[in-house]
């Protein structure tokens, strides 16, 4: 158990439709990284927030965004979804930013997406 | 960031050493060397990171070369619940923007 929860487990929804996935970092954690892993894709960093702020944008679509709360938890929203969204989502956290080099990332159990 | 390059799939057979390399040959100085692994489809798990001298944990050993062009990966006594995609990622200091690649698919056979 790396100490990082997702929420839901499992996500089954239509196309053109609007989710939010959930991840609470382990305990004193400012980091949340969110990453999506697709068949044909492999695991692709989509976002990091530091401590509510925005700190990293990787392959994000315009229609998917994020966010971290004041008490470090974060959102995840996509909208508009399409067949090709459906994917596992995972949630990473660390102690830092990326300062000293330390960039152990802790990944939760992810979120699998089905869209149909 | 520079790019890595892992062969896509290694057999080893229980109790042996597991030794996975990696190439980075664009490497810079302030570049870390990581080592992940993803067990089916759970989250990827930190294994072990290192600069350039070699480092040891309880889970595995990092060999980097002099030239810090490559590095490889020692499960001393791979189990078979070491089956897992090895991911060597090559990160800049002060940056935890991580880009997996492919990775190594590692098969423990009894």
């Amino acid at each position: 158990d790396s100490g990082v929860t997702q929420t839901p487990k499992h996500l089954i929804t239509a196309t053109g439709q609007r989710v939010t996935l959930r991840c609470s970092p382990r305990s004193g954690d400012l980091s949340v990284y969110w990453y999506q892993q697709s068949l044909d894709q492999g695991l692709q960093f989509l976002i990091q927030y530091y401590n509510g702020e925005e700190r990293a944008k990787g392959n994000i679509l315009e229609r998917f965004s994020a966010q971290q709360f004041p008490d470090l938890h974060s959102e995840l929203n996509l909208s508009s979804l399409e067949l090709g969204d459906s994917a596992l989502y995972f949630c990473a956290s660390s102690v830092d930013g990326g300062a000293s080099g330390r960039g152990e990332q802790f990944f939760g159990p992810g979120t699998r997406l089905t869209v149909l | 960031d520079a790019k890595t390059t892992q062969p896509p799939s290694m057999d080893c057979a229980e109790g042996r050493a597991a030794n996975l390399p990696c190439n980075h040959s664009t490497i810079s100085g302030n570049e870390y060397v990581y080592w992940y692994r993803q067990i089916h489809s759970q989250g990827p798990q930190y294994i072990i990171h290192g600069l350039k001298n070699n480092e040891t944990n309880e889970m595995a050993s990092l060999i980097i070369t002099e030239d810090r062009k490559s590095s490889t990966l020692i499960l001393p006594h791979a189990t078979l619940r070491d089956t897992a995609v090895y991911y060597c990622i090559v990160l800049m200091y002060n940056n935890n923007d991580m880009r997996f690649g492919a990775g190594t698919r590692l098969t423990v056979k009894p």
